[in-house]
């Protein structure tokens, strides 16, 4: 079947702009994950959503970051005025239910110039 | 918090030899843990995971993870090395009611025909 999909796989943009980062979880998982991975380091979790809520957003960094999920399955995460230490690879990940695999989408490679 | 610390950012092996990928964590309750793979450009695959059954999991391609909790470890083992092994391996541990992934490092094979 359909695994996690995230759109685009490579986003270029200069510093101070918006960006919108797609996720597509598996079809039917009520969890869905963001974490950020930066060159030679291990994903870091971002923000969590059971449903349509952020259930836990501990992970942001700072308020130039925000994600939303509003119908419970796709989830969009949105970061403004860019920096360029906000270039890394963005992943997403789903899980059907409690104590499930999460499953990993590719990955948004963003670079801020 | 729970911590991951994975010794050895880059291991090399022949190709044949034994593969050991050290992974140690911290955690003030009984640990979920995981090892997840990343090959070049894709996302991450797991590969197998411990969740307080047995403690010698087997997972795919013929690896293999021991939890030992006097030594607070699970490191990661497979027998004989295939030049398809060469990747990024990630140890994890689930932490919280969201059950977030906190990751080590990561630690890169290299395998050598």
């Amino acid at each position: 079947g359909a695994g996690v999909s995230q759109t685009p796989s490579n986003k270029v943009t200069e510093k101070g702009k918006y960006v919108e980062l797609r996720c597509d979880p598996i079809s039917g998982h009520t969890a869905l994950y963001w974490y950020r991975q930066s060159l030679g380091q291990g994903p870091e979790f971002l923000i969590y959503f059971q449903g349509t809520g952020a259930a836990d957003d501990s992970g942001l960094p700072n308020d130039r970051f925000f994600a939303v999920r509003p119908e419970g399955s796709v989830s969009t995460l949105k970061i403004q005025r860019t920096e360029r230490g906000d270039s890394a690879v963005y992943l997403c990940a789903s899980r059907k239910a409690v104590q499930e695999t999460q499953y990993f989408g590719p990955g948004t490679r963003l670079l801020v110039l | 918090a729970q911590s991951v610390t994975q010794l050895g950012s880059h291991v090399s092996v022949s190709e044949g030899a034994l593969v050991l990928l050290r992974c140690n964590y911290s955690s003030s309750v009984p640990p979920y843990l995981f090892w997840y793979v990343q090959y070049p450009n894709q996302g991450l695959q797991l590969l197998l995971k411990y969740t307080s059954a047995a403690t010698l999991v087997k997972g795919i391609n013929g690896f293999e993870a021991e939890f030992k909790k006097s030594e607070t470890s699970f490191h990661l083992t497979k027998p004989s090395a295939h030049m398809s092994d060469a990747a990024e391996y990630f140890c994890a541990v689930s932490e919280g009611g969201s059950e977030k992934l906190v990751f080590g490092k990561g630690t890169k094979l290299t395998v050598n025909p």
